[in-house]
């Protein structure tokens, strides 16, 4: 079985600043790596993901997100955020060949102000 | 493309009656799965399905029910309705079950009273 740990519920951060949402998570397979956003009263839409290769990964609205394959991370970032990125942030993990859905954390709630 | 719909909306149901929330996906995506998010918990996936016919439990089955009979559609039944179900109910689909991206409904909110 796979589980997440986000490590902030609540992130406060001033516009144009720069922004990092951690995130770990356990496993004893390998997995995919997701981050997911969910604006007020919306569905999820998906922020980013690694499955392979590169550690690096670029995702829409400015965001990247790093895999640290040692320490079990996927943290999300982004260099200069904006009134409009206030959300809430999940990160998942998928089982690699798995058929069950993904495992989310318990998301954190990104506040930009003014 | 709408991509994936839910109905309804929001609904408001008394402990004991049982319902079904519909959730309908126009991507001929073979994987499809249910979650409920509740505050401070992140989502839970109830129930999946892999293609028409065939559907596995998740992390928190309990007091739901689901059936595939066509690609397309893949609801969720409420068979006697708990104060604990209350809940935002997400549906999902994907193309397949690897690290395809799931693709969310936009949700439907429940009351249980």
């Amino acid at each position: 079985a796979q589980s997440v740990t986000q490590l902030d519920s609540q992130v406060p951060v001033f516009e144009e600043a720069p922004v990092e949402l951690r995130c770990n998570y356990s496993s004893s397979v390998s997995v995919y790596l997701f981050w997911y956003v969910q604006y007020p009263n919306q569905g999820l839409q998906l922020l980013l993901k690694y499955l392979s290769g590169s550690t690096l990964v670029k995702g829409i609205n400015g965001f990247e997100a790093e895999f640290n394959k040692s320490q079990t991370s996927f943290h999300l970032r982004k260099p200069s955020v904006h009134i409009s990125d206030t959300a809430e942030y999940f990160c998942a993990v998928k089982a690699g060949g798995g058929a069950d859905g993904l495992t989310f954390g318990k998301g954190t709630h990104l506040i930009i102000q003014p | 493309n709408a991509g994936v719909t839910q109905t309804p909306k929001f609904q408001v149901l008394k402990t004991g009656q049982s319902m079904t929330l519909q959730c309908a996906q126009d991507m001929n995506h073979e994987y499809m799965s249910w979650y409920r998010q509740d505050p401070g918990m992140g989502l839970r996936l109830i129930h999946y399905s892999v293609g028409a016919g065939i559907t596995d439990q998740g992390e928190v089955p309990n007091g739901y029910n689901v059936s595939r009979s066509t690609t397309e559609d893949f609801p969720l039944r409420l068979l006697s309705a708990a104060p604990s179900q209350t809940s935002v109910y997400f549906c999902a689909s994907s193309y397949g079950q690897g690290g395809e991206t799931q693709y969310f409904g936009p949700g439907t909110r429940l009351l249980v009273l």
